[in-house]
């Protein structure tokens, strides 16, 4: 059974720190995502990763960075929060294998920047 | 890129009635076309999905229609349930690249 888990449930941050959201995954997928889910605005991806140390813009790259050490870990960075990146973040794995393409999720971050 | 159009935003139903949420794709390359559902406080699920070599696929009371012609596809759930109040979310992909979502429906199930 596929698991994807991520570092918190819920976060609270000042306007201007720096917040790290990480996510893990047991299951050996090379590739891993990280969507912001808004009301109205369905999953928006942010960034993803294909290997370890590649990285790729998604959608809504603006004011967050990614980092991929690990093949099992995708980390989230928000070099200098900010409220309108208060959200709630997924991340999610799949194989890169042509053809076959389904995404597991993990249970989600909510971050709210004050 | 790819854009994918979803609705409705919301729909009602009555326990029993029959629900159908219709999405739209631009990039005719695409290929693979899911849907996830996601419950209240829960991470979103794959429940099905269809390739572009099949137009019609069923799982039990869910299923999945594709017009590639139109670029549209279909989720159609019969004999709804309370347990089916969730959002639901189509996607579009080439295979092995990433998703790209509709903005997804609510759908509530009234017994």
């Amino acid at each position: 059974d596929v698991k994807v888990t991520q570092s918190s449930r819920y976060l609270v941050k000042r306007t201007g720190e720096k917040v790290f959201l990480e996510c893990v995954q047991d299951m050996d997928h090379e590739n891993m995502f990280w969507y912001r889910q808004d009301p109205g605005l369905g999953l928006r991806l942010i960034y993803f990763s294909y290997d370890v140390k590649m990285k790729e813009k998604g959608d809504i790259p603006e004011g967050y960075s990614v980092s991929r050490e690990k093949k099992e870990r995708f980390s989230l960075i928000l070099e200098s929060a900010s409220t309108n990146q208060t959200s709630m973040y997924l991340c999610a794995s799949s194989l890169f294998q042509k053809g076959y393409n389904e995404q597991f999720f993990g249970p989600g971050t909510r971050l709210t920047v004050l | 890129g790819e854009n994918v159009e979803q609705h409705p935003s919301t729909l009602s139903v009555q326990e029993g009635d029959s629900a159908v949420i219709k999405c739209t794709y631009s990039d005719s390359a695409s290929n693979y076309f899911p849907w996830y559902k996601q419950e209240l406080g829960k991470r979103p699920q794959l429940i099905i999905d269809i390739r572009s070599n099949v137009g019609e696929k069923k799982d039990q009371r869910i299923a999945v229609t594709l017009n590639k012609t139109a670029k549209h596809f279909s989720l159609h759930i019969t004999e709804t349930q309370p347990e089916d109040s969730a959002v639901y979310f189509c996607a579009a992909s080439m295979g092995y690249s990433t998703l790209t979502f509709g903005k997804g429906t609510m759908l509530l199930v009234s017994p």
